[in-house]
């Protein structure tokens, strides 16, 4: 099973700040297989970033991901108000597919 | 556009069973993989299952093989969940999600909770 660390648990940044938001993979995952989701309270998970680096339609440019190997990230270039979220990165490179444990980011 | 609509979650007992299900309209639903995740607070976003589009290849995480059963009845554009021999770390929010990977559309989801 691949397990993805995110880091860190927890963003406090003010809007208009830049955010980045790191994946690491217990082993090398191809990047067309690495996604990034995003969940607010009460929501399901809405797709971002499909294959590493693909925005999800409708999604903003401000999303932006980046990554190879074991090493992904999620950047999000100038936080609105309505990004202040969970985000979660998923691997689906393997049958069972795995997601991160989550980084919250918060209004500081 | 795409609807999923997940129900049948409660309170049971463990050992009990409990059948999950989730309506789809919107698109050709027996054109598409369909999945199962769970979500909980010890466990995270945690897939479950999934089942091709004609429901012949079905695929189960370690955690469920052997408990759970995945289903599908194309004429009535529905997904099933059987749950049997429930644990209390079964318990959490089922969603169900359009294939393929990785997941553009889910439902809302529906709460399973496992206690004695």
């Amino acid at each position: 099973e691949i397990v993805l660390t995110q880091s860190p648990g927890t963003l406090s940044l003010s809007p208009g700040e830049r955010a980045t938001l790191s994946c690491r993979a217990s082993q090398s995952v191809s990047s067309s297989y690495l996604a990034w989701y995003q969940q607010k309270p009460g929501q399901a998970p809405r797709l971002l970033i499909d294959g590493a680096s693909n925005r999800a339609t409708g999604i903003p440019d401000r999303f932006s991901g980046s990554g190879s190997g074991t090493d992904f990230t999620l950047t999000i270039s100038r936080l609105e108000p309505e990004d202040f979220a969970v985000y979660y990165c998923q691997e689906y490179q393997s049958s069972a597919e795995t997601f991160g444990q989550g980084t919250k980011v918060e209004i500081k | 556009q795409v609807q999923l609509v997940e129900s049948g979650g409660g309170v049971v007992r463990p050992g009990t069973s409990l059948r999950l299900s989730c309506a789809a309209s919107g698109f050709s639903f027996s054109s598409y993989g369909m999945h199962w995740v769970r979500q909980s607070p010890d466990r995270g976003l945690e897939w479950v299952a999934v089942t091709s589009n004609d429901g012949t290849h079905k695929y189960y995480a370690d955690s469920v093989k052997g408990r759970f059963t995945i289903s599908r009845d194309n004429s009535k554009n529905t997904l099933y969940l059987e749950m049997n021999s429930l644990r209390p770390e079964d318990t959490g929010l089922y969603y169900c999600a359009k294939g393929p990977r990785p997941y553009a559309h889910w439902g809302q989801g529906t709460l399973v909770t496992v206690s004695s």
